[in-house]
């Protein structure tokens, strides 16, 4: 089956820059989700179809993906932001297609 | 977009059945645009897909979980709901309902449960 790696963990001072990956073989032939998760709650869509934000998601967040690499991206960090966060595909090359997640990434806000 | 609430026991014997609702409001479970599913994560743990079913058409289940599963639609009510027979204590999880949106070959979730607790113990 298919298998998605993330660090387990990323740390950022507020206003800086976070960059988030999301390792799988040839994943750049996927389309990549991104989830955040804070601390008690269930986990929200941030970014969908490699790239696209759903409403509501602020233009801070950004995604990209290409070769074995997708990346989160959050720019102007806040406070707010600390939270897991998971990647996801759909994987269709087995028999049995389903839903792969990452072990997710907890971004630290120093 | 759909607004989704799980309900069911907190706590299961070991070998007996889990089952859980998803009322789903603020739109129609027989929808074309959406397809219902179930995400768990055990404590302090990551997300796991447990499976997935459109209104119409055969249900998607983890490879996994396959053999234990299922996942059925009750448009009447306008829920969808999950069985997992033969628990064990790896089955303890926060379970989520989810709505998704299939595109272009790919699958993502675009709407959650606040989700819901299920130990498994005796």
């Amino acid at each position: 089956s298919y298998v998605l790696t993330q660090p387990p963990s990323v740390s950022v001072a507020p206003g800086k820059t976070a960059r988030m990956t999301c390792g799988g073989n040839n994943i750049g032939s996927k389309s990549v989700h991104w989830y955040q998760q804070k601390a008690g709650q269930a986990p929200a869509l941030v970014i969908y179809y490699d790239s696209d934000r759903p409403s509501g998601i602020p233009e801070r967040f950004s995604g990209s993906n290409s070769g074995n690499t997708a990346t989160l991206t959050i720019s102007r960090v806040e406070a707010g932001d600390e939270a897991d966060y998971y990647c996801q595909v759909w994987d269709s090359s087995s028999d049995h297609p389903g839903a792969v997640f990452g072990g997710g990434t907890k971004l630290t806000v120093l | 977009q759909p607004e989704l609430q799980e309900s069911g026991p907190g706590l299961v014997k070991p070998s007996e059945t889990l089952s859980l609702t998803c009322t789903v409001s603020g739109g129609s479970i027989s929808s074309s645009s959406y397809y219902w599913g179930w995400i768990r994560q055990p404590p302090g743990k990551g997300l796991e897909w447990v499976g997935r079913i459109y209104y119409s058409g055969a249900p998607y289940y983890s490879p996994s979980l396959k053999s234990r599963v299922t996942i059925s639609v009750d448009p009447s009510k306008n829920q969808f709901s999950l069985n997992l027979s033969s628990v064990t204590a790896a089955d303890t999880a926060v379970y989520y309902c989810v709505s998704g949106i299939a595109v272009a070959g790919t699958h993502w979730f675009d709407s959650w449960g606040q989700g819901t607790l299920v130990t498994v113990s005796s």
